[in-house]
């Protein structure tokens, strides 16, 4: 069964500042990845996703990701975050074999802003 | 693109009654939707999958008579909670998956706040 750990529970950045949120999985083959974000109250919007192919992925709102099969890893980066920025984003793994697709989450990190 | 859909947005009700959530895709087809429920400061725990037109899968522990799950259509979901305690009070949150294109991401609904009083 697959699993993801997302170590960093809460990280303040400042307005401005580089930010990179840390995602790890566990899974037999190459998963599916994804970045979530969610306001408060609200639903989970995609931020972007990996499935094959380059590496490092583009997403919404100036957010890429790079995949690192040998760390298991695929952590989220932003060069200057803005103060819209501040919401709990999910890392999540998807099973890549037929019949199984159900999506992982991580934990969470909640991502603060000060000006 | 991809956008789904949640009604109501919250909802209040007494203690034994029954609530249903609906959840839409509104500009794709959805083979699968999935339910989650997210308790404060937390992760989403996926309750069931449901494929249109046949029975919903339900996660380890959870309650398939309390929670009961319709997939009807390749555009609506239904969750009804029934005989609704306050420990059912939670955040429930659907998501979609279509086909082709669509046929690997979940996109998720704004959610449903429920509380029971």
């Amino acid at each position: 069964a697959q699993s993801v750990t997302q170590p960093d529970i809460h990280i303040t950045v400042s307005e401005g500042a580089s930010l990179e949120l840390r995602c790890n999985y566990s899974y037999g083959a190459t998963p599916y990845l994804f970045w979530y974000v969610q306001s408060p109250g609200q639903g989970l919007q995609l931020l972007l996703k990996y499935f094959s192919g380059d590496t490092l992925v583009q997403g919404i709102k100036g957010f890429e990701a790079e995949f690192k099969r040998s760390q298991s890893s695929f952590n989220l980066r932003k060069p200057s975050v803005h103060w819209s920025d501040a919401a709990e984003y999910f890392c999540a793994v998807g099973a890549t074999n037929f019949g199984n697709e159900k999506l992982t989450f991580g934990t969470g990190t909640r991502l603060t802003i000060i000006p | 693109g991809a956008v789904v859909s949640q009604h109501p947005s919250w909802v209040i009700c007494k203690s034994g009654t029954s609530v249903k959530i609906e959840c839409r895709s509104l500009d794709f087809q959805a083979t699968t939707m999935f339910w989650y429920r997210q308790f404060p400061k937390q992760s989403l725990m996926l309750m069931a999958t449901s494929n249109e037109g046949s029975k919903a899968t339900y996660e380890q522990g959870v309650e398939k008579d309390k929670f009961l799950i319709n997939h009807a259509s390749l555009t609506l979901s239904t969750l009804t909670v029934t005989s609704a305690h306050p420990e059912d009070s939670s955040f429930y949150i659907c998501s979609a998956r279509g086909g082709l294109q669509l046929a690997k991401t979940q996109y998720f609904g704004p959610g449903t706040r429920l509380t029971v009083l």
